[in-house]
This record gives structure tokens, C-alpha cells and sequence, in this order.
């Protein structure tokens, strides 16, 4: 079965410093990967897809199957960034299994 | 289009009680999702639907708790004889299964049993 594990459920970081949210995944095949956010009070949202390989809000996320890891990076932590933050994956388009989440609060 | 729907937003009931929620997707998602999240949890998979067919359910849903969609647009969830440990968010999402571009989610139904 598919699982995702976010380790982290807290993590603060200081205005302009680096953020890591880690996620890795134990699934044997190329499942989709995606980061969810979900801001004070709003609906949860998608943040970004490993397979469009962009970057939202300057996160960036790597997919690395070596390490079944798909963490989300962001060079300079803003305070609008302090919000809920789930991992998900989706296998042979059926449904998205999330994980617990981080909640990511940046200190200003 | 709004996006996801959901109604209520919010639902206090007695235990015993029976309750239904409704969720309307967007129009052109053929796929529709029940979830669940309870605190400090993820969204947990409840049940899903491609039009009105319902795909899938999880072991988490009882025979208390059953899904429509009856014309492959809006659904319903109902939890029957509600217990204390349904009180959860119960949130639905929809998308197209043509794509795989993620699912856009509700706002959620906030029950709480009493």
C-alpha cells in the first residue's frame, strides 16, 4: 500500500532562512507526487506537481527515487509561507494518499 | 463555476442522530472524492466516484456511513446513527480523470457530535 511520511509535524524557520519540508513515500513503481497547502482559514490547496517541475511561490520540489524522497525547498522563507503543508501521492490515476503534514511556521 | 461546493460548513448534531452532506463539483470533473481529517491528521480516503459509479471505499467507511451520485454531477454522505468519532472534517474534491493535474478540494463540513 501506498504511505507517505512527513517526520516533521512542527518546524519553524526564521524570515530569509532556508526551508526543507521533508517527505518520502514507500511505493515500488512511479507514482505522482504533489504538495499541498493549506493557509489560515482557506481550503486546501494545490502547491505544486513533481511532474510539471515548476516552481510556486518559490518552492521547489525534487522527486528522488533513489531516496523515495520528494522534499520541498524553498531558498528564502517569507512569512506568508507559515501555513500547513501535506505531501501526497497519486498511483495509477486513482486516489491521493496523503500524508500527516508540517506545520510550517516562519518566525519574522 | 466556484469551484468545489460544500454544504454545510458547519453540523452539530446529537449522537444517534442522522446526517447528510452534499458536494457539488466542478462541472466538467467526472471524478468526485469523500474525505476525512480528523486534528493533526491528513485528509484520510474515504470513498470515490467516476460519474455516478462509485470506484472505491475504504475500510473506514462502516455500513453507517453511504455515498451517492446519483446523476454523476453533486453527491451526498450520510452518516447514520453518528457517534462521537465521526466528529471530523469531512472534506470532497473532484477531478477529471483524463488528467492528472491534482483535485481541487471544498471548503468542508465541520461535524461535531454531541
Amino acid at each position: 500500500a501506498q504511505r507517505v511520511t512527513q517526520p516533521e509535524k512542527l518546524l519553524s524557520v526564521f524570515k530569509g532562512a532556508p526551508v526543507e519540508l521533508k517527505c518520502n513515500y514507500s511505493y515500488s513503481g512511479s507514482p505522482e507526487l504533489f504538495w499541498y497547502v493549506q493557509y489560515s482559514r482557506q481550503r486546501l490547496q494545490l502547491l505544486l506537481r513533481h511532474i510539471s517541475r515548476e516552481s510556486i511561490k518559490g518552492f521547489t520540489a525534487d522527486l528522488n527515487k533513489g531516496e523515495t524522497s520528494f522534499h520541498l525547498k524553498k531558498p528564502f522563507a517569507q512569512e506568508e509561507d507559515s501555513a500547513m503543508y501535506y505531501c501526497a501521492t497519486l498511483f495509477g490515476n486513482e486516489k491521493l494518499t496523503f500524508g500527516t503534514g508540517t506545520r510550517l511556521t516562519i518566525i519574522p | 463555476d466556484t469551484g468545489v461546493s460544500q454544504d454545510p460548513r458547519h453540523k452539530i448534531t446529537k449522537r444517534g442522530q442522522n446526517v447528510t452532506f452534499r458536494c457539488d463539483p466542478i462541472s466538467e470533473h467526472n471524478r468526485l472524492y469523500w474525505y476525512r481529517q480528523t486534528l493533526g491528521q491528513g485528509p484520510e480516503f474515504l470513498t470515490y466516484f467516476q460519474n455516478e459509479a462509485q470506484l472505491e471505499k475504504s475500510r473506514l467507511l462502516s455500513d453507517r456511513f453511504s455515498a451517492e451520485r446519483p446523476k454523476g454531477s453533486f453527491s451526498t454522505l450520510e452518516i447514520q446513527r453518528t457517534e462521537q468519532g465521526d466528529s471530523a472534517m469531512y472534506l470532497c474534491a473532484s477531478s477529471s480523470s483524463a488528467q492528472n493535474y491534482g483535485y481541487t478540494f471544498g471548503s468542508g463540513t465541520r461535524l461535531t457530535v454531541v
